[in-house]
């Protein structure tokens, strides 16, 4: 079985700074990674994803994302937040599996906001 | 291309009653999910559907909730009878047989009352 912790639930952050958001996993087998947005009363869009390659994965929105074996981890950061950028992450895990499909397991959630 | 549909949006109904819900994927979607978002938490898997064929539905709760996917195409997940636990959003997702295309309909968001 998998699990996923996302260690803030939310985040205030300035407009133009910085952000990390923080996510751990635990597996006994090889996964895949994810990290979903989920605006107010919308479905989840996908940010980005890890299956293999570079650890260092690009995605939507200038969001990037940085896999890592050692320490389990797979932080998404962006380098300046816009007012936009408020919503519901969730990171996402999934065995690897070559039949194709995915088996989400999702953290809790952090709510990132973003003060003008 | 329509993304994953997802009907009603809100659905408010009293304790005891049934409740159904109704989810057309992406078109040449094989796989077809479920999922619970209860308030503050992430999405948990309740059922996934490979063509017309339930192949994991270990968190369906099973003495009240019930699923169809005929024809490989569209799907309904009912409840009947619902409880005031069972308020949440009903997210629906499909994606192609290589995995590709991972795509979340809108939700349904299910009061109880």
């Amino acid at each position: 079985a998998q699990s996923v912790t996302q260690l803030d639930s939310q985040v205030p952050v300035f407009e133009e700074a910085p952000v990390e958001l923080r996510c751990n996993y635990s597996s006994s087998v090889s996964v895949y990674l994810f990290w979903y947005v989920q605006y107010p009363n919308q479905g989840l869009q996908l940010l980005l994803k890890y299956l293999s390659g570079s650890t260092l994965v690009k995605g939507i929105n200038g969001f990037e994302a940085e896999f890592n074996k050692s320490q389990t981890s797979f932080h998404l950061r962006k380098p300046s937040v816009h007012i936009s950028d408020t919503a519901e992450y969730f990171c996402a895990v999934s065995p690897y599996s070559g039949a194709g499909s995915y088996q989400l397991t999702f953290g809790k959630g952090t709510k990132l906001s973003v003060i003008p | 291309e329509a993304g994953v549909v997802q009907s009603p949006r809100y659905k408010i109904i009293e304790k005891k009653q049934p409740v159904a819900f109704w989810c057309n994927p992406i078109s040449g979607h094989n796989t077809l999910y479920w999922y619970r978002q209860n308030l503050g938490q992430g999405p948990e898997l309740l059922i996934r559907y490979e063509n017309e064929e339930a192949v994991d539905d270990s968190q369906l709760p099973k003495d009240r909730f019930s699923a169809e996917r005929l024809k490989g195409v569209d799907s309904t997940l009912k409840i009947q009878p619902a409880e005031l636990g069972d308020s949440a959003v009903y997210l629906c997702a499909s994606s192609d047989r290589f995995g590709y295309g991972y795509t979340f309909g809108s939700g349904t968001r299910l009061t109880v009352v």
